[in-house]
């Protein structure tokens, strides 16, 4: 069964741009989570998304936003870029019977200048 | 909110060393998850371990829930196991279920 897949893998954009990131759960899987790595800060869950619908919302501002297909690919859209949003923004996904149970794509990386 | 603290945060061995790992948490929760980040930012999914004790391979974990605290132990260390070990803890709250991860302990493993 293929992983969890992301495109794109690098990326970088100048501030003020807007950036849209995609994620392949696995296959089955229809619960995909959202998350943001920086140096120092861990990760921080920005959300996850059930059956095309925004389950779970972490505390980032409303430039972050997301969504879901029926086929449940998920995009991350992040408008109006700042310095401070590069980063590696990781994908989970996971089943609707353990969906704290995940598995992560490889990543995006996110370098903002 | 409940806090997730790791230790150490930085570990160095020699190849072929033993280590153990610790993730403790400040409240009771209803699964914990250990993961491994490889160099390249890649996580993978070691444990989902909300009791008891598991092993695979050179790798077990054993979660102590009553005393709020996991341990990761890793046997006859090598290189491919430097990176980064997350413990993240899953709490229920209603229809609300929540990850929440530990800063993470980075290990590296020499040669």
């Amino acid at each position: 069964k293929a992983g969890v897949t992301q495109t794109p893998r690098y990326l970088i954009k100048t501030r003020g741009q807007q950036v849209t990131l995609s994620c392949s759960p696995i296959s089955g899987h229809r619960s995909v989570s959202w998350y943001q790595q920086t140096p120092g800060q861990g990760l921080q869950f920005l959300f996850e998304y059930f059956s095309e619908t925004q389950r779970n919302k972490g505390n980032f501002p409303g430039r972050f936003s997301g969504r879901q297909f029926s086929n449940s690919r998920s995009e991350m859209n992040v408008s109006t870029l700042e310095l401070g949003d590069s980063a590696l923004y990781l994908c989970a996904s996971s089943t609707e019977w353990a969906p704290n149970e995940q598995f992560f794509g490889p990543g995006t990386r996110l370098t903002v200048l | 909110g409940i806090q997730v603290e790791q230790s150490p945060p930085d570990l160095i061995l020699q190849e072929g060393a033993n280590s153990t790992l610790r993730c403790n948490f400040s409240d009771s929760v209803n699964n914990l998850q250990w993961f491994h980040q490889n160099p390249w930012g890649q996580l993978i999914n070691l444990f989902y371990i909300p009791s008891g004790t598991k092993q695979n391979g050179r790798l077990s974990a054993t979660t102590v829930a009553t005393e709020r605290y996991s341990l990761l132990y890793i046997s006859s260390s090598q290189t491919t196991d430097s990176g980064v070990y997350f413990c993240a803890v899953e709490r229920i709250a209603g229809n609300n279920r929540k990850l929440i991860w530990g800063l993470g302990t980075s290990l590296a493993v020499n040669p």
